[in-house]
């Protein structure tokens, strides 16, 4: 079956800015996340959508903001976008709570911010 | 919150050794531990996992045990290959949420 989509892949942007990165997950998940991987920072948790709903935040600005729609994809945006804001965005999907919770990344979509 | 620390940060075996990766967690609650292997370009791949009820588990070279009441658990790869040459991130959390650690760059030497 189809792994987690997620576009754009690669995408360039001017400070100040905004982007919305899209995800589409594994048929049947219904909890998404999304991670923020940079070479200094490892893997940071960024938030994580079940059934519509932020279940989750991690430590970030309000200026990184997600949503989840009823077929399960997941959208996140970043409003004025600064140049630390470069860096490869991860989606994961998983089945729901009862189901345990092996996690499933995307390919990611990497941001240049210039 | 849980806080997973991983080590080494980089690894390199010749062909053919064992190359072993610890990690240690904080949070007692967390009764879920996978691994994942990132290649260059690439999105984190789950390789195994463990979950709390069990103390080892392998899959063909890889294998993953846990120590609960020391609070660590560690990949063990055996006649690594050069196609096992990555990025290796642990992660320890629960149904909702994983942390992850800073991830080991093992180099595999021919």
């Amino acid at each position: 079956k189809a792994g987690v989509t997620q576009t754009p892949r690669y995408l360039i942007k001017t400070r100040g800015q905004q982007v919305t990165l899209s995800c589409s997950p594994i048929s049947g998940h219904r909890s998404v996340s999304w991670y923020q991987q940079t070479p200094g920072q490892g893997l940071q948790f960024l938030f994580e959508y079940f059934s519509e709903t932020q279940r989750n935040k991690g430590n970030f600005p309000g200026r990184f903001s997600g949503r989840q729609f009823s077929n399960s994809r997941s959208e996140m945006n970043v409003s004025t976008l600064e140049l630390g804001d470069s860096a490869l965005y991860l989606c994961a999907s998983s089945r729901d709570r009862n189901s345990g919770n092996t996690i499933y990344f995307g390919e990611g979509s990497w941001l240049t911010v210039v | 919150g849980e806080n997973v620390e991983q080590h080494p940060s980089t690894l390199s075996v010749q062909e053919g050794d064992s190359a072993v990766i610890k990690c240690t967690y904080s949070d007692s609650a967390s009764n879920y531990f996978p691994w994942y292997k990132q290649e260059l370009g690439k999105g984190p791949q789950l390789i195994i996992d463990i979950r709390s009820n069990v103390g080892e588990k392998k899959d063909q070279r890889i294998a993953v045990t846990l120590n609960k009441t020391a609070k660590h658990f560690s990949l063990h790869i055996t006649e690594t290959q050069p196609e096992d040459s990555a990025v290796y991130f642990c992660a320890a959390g629960g149904y909702q949420k994983v942390t992850f650690g800073t991830g080991t760059k093992l180099q595999v030497i021919p």
